[in-house]
């Protein structure tokens, strides 16, 4: 089993959708979760952090739950800019001194169409 | 905002020869990290280092080579470049190492 899971996609909505993600994560010790936006290949970028008590950011909601163990981002009034490859991000610790780990979903691929 | 910068954006050169990537940051971040991205693999971990003097392999290291004399500096260098390491090549940053890490441009390396 992969450490993040997520469905590769594509989703294709269209304009004005609302479109929502979930990704599994399997270390029950993580504490850092992230959505990343990637366009075409080009650099990852940091869309929003996953807190505890969910979040939101404009059209964008986030959320943890760590019964389950996975994220979710929801997207609302979906727009063509918001078109892209959504990746999954979370953190392995390690205990025992060291570097904690960032691991990275393989990403979710979003298509909105007018 | 060019915090971190790689160069070069774009690279083409022949199995056995040796390349250098380069990895700039401007943040004096302590964390650094070399990926390389794929079709159908995501993002993968070659190398990171925790400090200047301190590094450490990743997912898939074999074949590449990376140092850190300075904190703001960290380039990789594949020592006889494969036709399997062609792929993008990113470099990030980040000062406390579980927080979000900051990307640079990327590096397309293809290799005939």
């Amino acid at each position: 089993r992969k450490e993040v899971e997520q469905d590769p996609g594509p989703f294709n909505v269209p304009e004005g959708a609302t479109v929502a993600f979930n990704c599994t994560y399997s270390n029950s010790a993580s504490q850092s979760f992230f959505w990343y936006r990637q366009d075409c290949r080009k650099e990852p970028k940091l869309l929003m952090s996953v807190y505890s008590s969910g979040n939101e950011d404009g059209r964008f909601t986030a959320q943890l739950n760590r019964a389950s163990q996975y994220i979710s981002l929801l997207i609302r009034d979906s727009k063509l800019s918001d078109s892209a490859t959504y990746l999954c991000v979370v953190n392995r610790p390690f205990f025992s001194g060291g570097y904690n780990k960032l691991i990275f979903g393989a990403g979710t691929r979003l298509a909105v169409h007018p | 905002d060019a915090g971190i910068t790689q160069s070069p954006r774009y690279k083409i050169t022949e199995t056995g020869r040796q390349v250098t990537l380069m990895c700039h940051q401007t943040w004096s971040h302590s964390y650094m990290f070399w990926y390389r991205q794929d079709l159908g693999h995501g993002l993968r971990l070659i190398y990171y280092s925790a400090a200047a003097d301190i590094t450490d392999k990743g997912e898939v290291p074999d074949g590449y080579v990376v140092s850190r004399s300075k904190t703001e500096n960290f380039p990789l260098t594949l020592e006889s470049a494969t036709r399997s390491q062609t792929s993008v090549y990113f470099c990030a940053s980040t000062h406390v190492g579980d927080q979000p890490q900051h990307f640079g441009d990327g590096t397309r390396l293809s290799i005939l």
